[in-house]
């Protein structure tokens, strides 16, 4: 079946422009997952969304981060005013219900953000 | 409060020898653990996974780690490198489920192994 998908994979942006990035998870996984990778932090939580539950922000490193998921299922992560220092790989993961003996996280294939 | 610690940033084997990446975590509660590989301009892969069931775990691509609780290590081993597994390897920790909370990984720093003709 499709896995998670991300779009734009690339996107070079204009520094104190805002950016949208898009996740797909896999149809019927109930929690969703944003991570970002850097050269200089590794990979990094951001956010958590698992069904109607209220969001974990509390890896979002500022408050020019946010994120929402409609409809539990495709999530949006908006930076606003973007600085060079936002440049990373944004990854998406998506899982079951982490209570299951099933439960891993399934990664898209990122979103590499470059601010000019 | 969880962290992971992966020794060695680079780790270099010859094709067919014996692979050892070694992962160590702390956490305040038991922990599910994770070994992703990622492969240049790509997401991570899963290889293995450990959730409280058997300590020693299979993966795909003959990799196996073994839990040990008394170490907190969860070292990643393959018998016989090939080629196609240069890549960086990357142990990851997160809370066993417990009705409530976040299940977000911790990663380590990741590992890149090179594999020598």
């Amino acid at each position: 079946g499709a896995g998670v998908s991300q779009s734009p994979s690339n996107k070079v942006t204009e520094k104190g422009k805002d950016v949208e990035l898009r996740c797909d998870p896999i149809s019927g996984h109930t929690a969703l997952y944003w991570y970002r990778q850097s050269l200089g932090q590794g990979l990094e939580f951001l956010i958590y969304f698992q069904g109607n539950s209220a969001p974990d922000k509390s890896g979002l490193p500022s408050d020019r981060f946010s994120a929402e998921r409609t409809g539990g299922s495709v999530s949006t992560l908006t930076i606003q005013r973007t600085q060079q220092e936002d440049s990373a790989v944004y990854l998406c993961a998506s899982s079951l219900d982490p209570s299951g003996s099933s439960y891993e996280q399934y990664f898209g294939p990122g979103t590499r953000l470059t601010v000019t | 409060a969880q962290s992971v610690t992966q020794l060695g940033s680079h780790v270099s084997v010859s094709e067919g020898a014996l692979v050892l990446l070694r992962c160590n975590y702390s956490s305040s509660v038991p922990p599910y653990l994770f070994w992703y590989v990622q492969y240049p301009n790509q997401g991570l892969q899963l290889l293995l996974k450990y959730t409280s069931a058997a300590t020693l775990v299979k993966g795909i691509n003959d990799f196996e780690a073994e839990f040990k609780k008394s170490e907190t290590s969860f070292h990643l081993t393959k018998p016989s490198a090939h080629m196609s597994d240069a890549a960086e390897y990357f142990c990851a920790v997160s809370p066993q489920y417990s009705g409530a909370g976040s299940y977000q990984l911790t990663f380590g720093k990741g590992t890149k192994l090179s594999v020598i003709p």
